[in-house]
């Protein structure tokens, strides 16, 4: 099932802070973050496993919690560069092999 | 480093048409995957590889082929294309379910 993303876009200028949220209905034991500027590729910023929060570059972090079934994702002192669409994906097993579910995705648009 | 090589870039192909999406990786991943994306929705799995020789049925395979007979390559047919099959396709390739993925820069297409 897909995970649910929130919000939908913002807009920040640069050096504020932004959170993304990212929840789903399954229990979760990881949460994978991505972003992707137009026209490119998805580029992996970080993983997070049950019980841990992980710092990822620059001043972007997230955290995960099991419990409520939700990870945030954390972007502190925007840049310019942070503009781009935020994915989170969560595993989902089937027949043994597991593979990434993905949201819909946060629009994110730092402006100088 | 060349990472996750898609081609081609860009096709435009007449509805009924065939065609393989080519992609490749050099990093010795057993994880293979393929992604559709189109506008707003996110990515959605179309199929995926465990390893040479293994591959299964994502969220969308209908109307996709997929063969895995090298660790390297994990190509993506399309039989009787139709205007559906517009979109933009990623392939994606990890060392582990519990790793990061790296994608390929995509495929766009487009079915007239």
């Amino acid at each position: 099932q897909q995970p649910v993303q929130s919000p939908q876009a913002v807009i920040l200028r640069e050096g504020e802070d932004a959170v993304i949220n990212c929840s789903s209905s399954k229990a979760l034991y990881s949460v994978h973050w991505y972003r992707q500027k137009h026209g490119e590729a998805p580029i992996f910023l970080m993983i997070l496993l049950k019980g841990g929060e992980q710092k990822g570059h620059d001043k972007i972090s997230a955290s995960f919690n099991e419990k409520k079934q939700q990870s945030s994702l954390y972007l502190t002192a925007s840049q310019l560069s942070y503009s781009g669409t935020y994915f989170c994906g969560t595993p989902e097993t089937q027949g043994g092999s597991e593979k990434l579910v993905f949201g819909k995705g946060t629009k994110l648009t730092v402006n100088p | 480093n060349a990472g996750v090589t898609q081609t081609p870039k860009f096709r435009i192909l007449k509805i009924g048409q065939s065609m393989t999406l080519q992609c490749a990786q050099d990093m010795n991943h057993n994880y293979m995957y393929w992604y559709r994306q189109d506008p707003g929705m996110g990515l959605k799995l179309i199929y995926y590889s465990v390893g040479a020789g293994i591959t299964d049925k994502g969220e969308v395979p209908n109307g996709y082929n997929v063969s895995r007979s090298t660790t390297e390559d994990f190509p993506l047919r399309l039989e009787l294309a139709a205007p559906s099959q517009t979109s933009v396709y990623f392939c994606a390739s990890s060392r582990a379910h519990e790793s990061g993925y790296t994608f390929g820069s995509g495929t766009r297409l487009t079915v007239v």
